[in-house]
């Protein structure tokens, strides 16, 4: 799987957007960008995913650059409920008969500030 | 829509034992995953099932098994219990096999090996 790479740790206000970024300089034409986060004492939970363009849903929206080689996560109003550890993940469409598992790295830790 | 179910959610055992815990995936849903998480490794893959089949096993030793019954529940199974093997297990279901489908993670089982 192509690799990603992300800050350790961001800080954010309360109620302000929040710009997470990623690296995938790596990233083949057929590579999914994924993003998960996970809240402290639970499992990981979806939050968004593209292919191309940029995506929106009701968590979050997703930019991802011309080339591909980056995408950034914004949440758009930060609440204490998004302090989570946030995963961006590039999944392979032509994996033939191989897995389609998701391979976390170490993420993001953000941190909400009241 | 029920979500991913684990059973149990905590687990005490020690060296030696063997254990099985238990995953019932989204109704509808025929994949399924399972990872380990540790304080030190993070998220590691462990194995993903489709259609009662192993589709791909990460690397992890022998002692580490599982299965998938026809009604997409699955089981794991670790044999020989070591200390290291104390970790966070969480199972994810998705639909289908397919590299934009989206994993819905369980609350995990919490195994602590003495």
């Amino acid at each position: 799987d192509a690799k990603t790479t992300q800050p350790n740790s961001m800080e954010s206000n309360e109620e302000e957007p929040v710009h997470l970024p990623c690296n995938h300089s790596t990233i083949s034409g057929t590579d999914y960008i994924h993003w998960y986060r996970q809240l402290p004492s639970q499992g990981p939970e979806y939050v968004i995913h593209g292919l191309t363009s940029n995506v929106n849903n009701r968590m979050a929206s997703l930019a991802i650059a011309e080339d591909r080689k980056s995408s950034t996560l914004i949440l758009h109003r930060a609440t204490l409920r998004d302090a989570a550890v946030y995963y961006c993940i590039l999944r392979d469409w032509n994996s033939g008969a191989g897995s389609y598992q998701l391979t976390f790295g170490k993420g993001t830790k953000l941190s909400v500030i009241p | 829509k029920a979500g991913v179910t684990q059973t149990p959610r905590y687990l005490i055992k020690t060296r030696g034992q063997q254990v099985t815990l238990s995953c019932s995936p989204i109704s509808g849903h025929r994949s399924v995953s399972w990872y380990q998480q540790t304080p030190g490794q993070g998220l590691q893959f462990l194995f993903e099932y489709f259609s009662e089949t192993q589709r791909n096993k990460g690397n992890f030793p022998g002692r580490f098994s599982g299965r998938q019954f026809s009604n997409s529940r699955s089981e794991m199974n670790v044999s020989t219990l070591e200390l290291g093997d104390s970790a966070l297990y969480l199972c994810a279901s998705s639909l289908e096999q397919r590299a934009y489908n989206e994993q819905f993670f369980g609350p995990g089982t919490r195994l602590t090996v003495l």
